[in-house]
């Protein structure tokens, strides 16, 4: 299964620290997303990040990806307690699909 | 707002009962998706559809069938449900299929709960 898992499942953290999630998948990927969910929201795209690229940034959310071990880590640095969320990584699959992991619940204690 | 809407947001329904979800997305996307959360499961890829035509059916029962009349409208029926289908059904598109480096756009849901 190409299916993602992140680490650790659930985080508990206070306003101002640094939250660190991980994610390891299976097979070869294109690119490797993450993404945030909000209780009784849908999905919404944070950053995407290419096989051939190691870093990205977009503000507070900084993305790493080491392709020879097959994992992702996304750092949030300074949290907020509006970043209480699930996060979850998504690989992609035979071109067409995404495939997701069980995600990281973060909860920001203000 | 995301950009793709999904109606009903909350859907109870019977076991016998036939009843249909509904998704537009108003940004020009190309492709677009079916997802089933349940709790403590990852999302489940259920359709994909490229320029109206399905691309994926991830062995998804024949009680739920979907359907694309175009590029900006996806449907999923459902029929003869059972209480395991109680779930977060999500819609999500893209510019292209998530392949070609493409993020997607994801509604808010259905929630789905089967007496």
């Amino acid at each position: 299964s190409q299916q993602g898992e992140e680490d650790p499942q659930a985080l508990s953290i206070q306003e101002g620290e640094n939250a660190t999630m991980n994610c390891s998948y299976k097979t070869s990927i294109n690119n490797l997303q993450w993404y945030r969910q909000n209780s009784g929201r849908g999905l919404v795209h944070l950053i995407l990040i290419r096989s051939n690229e190691r870093e990205k940034h977009s503000g507070r959310l900084r993305v790493t990806l080491d392709t020879s071990k097959k994992s992702s880590s996304l750092l949030i640095t300074a949290s907020r307690a509006a970043d209480t969320a699930s996060y979850f990584c998504a690989t992609d699959y035979q071109g067409g699909k995404l495939i997701f992991g069980q995600g990281t619940e973060l909860s920001v204690k203000p | 707002e995301t950009g793709v809407t999904q109606t009903p947001r909350h859907l109870v329904m019977g076991m016998t009962n036939k009843k249909s979800l509904k998704c537009e997305q108003h940004l020009g996307h190309n492709a677009m998706y079916w997802y089933k959360q349940s709790a403590k499961k990852p999302l489940e890829l259920m359709f994909v559809y490229n320029f109206k035509e399905q691309t994926e059916n991830n062995s998804v029962p024949s009680r739920f069938s979907p359907e694309c009349p175009n590029s900006s409208h996806l449907f999923l029926h459902l029929h003869t449900l059972q209480p395991e289908d109680s779930a977060l059904y999500l819609c999500a598109s893209s510019q292209d299929l998530v392949g070609f480096n493409q993020p997607q756009h994801f509604g808010d849901g259905t929630r789905l709960s089967i007496l």
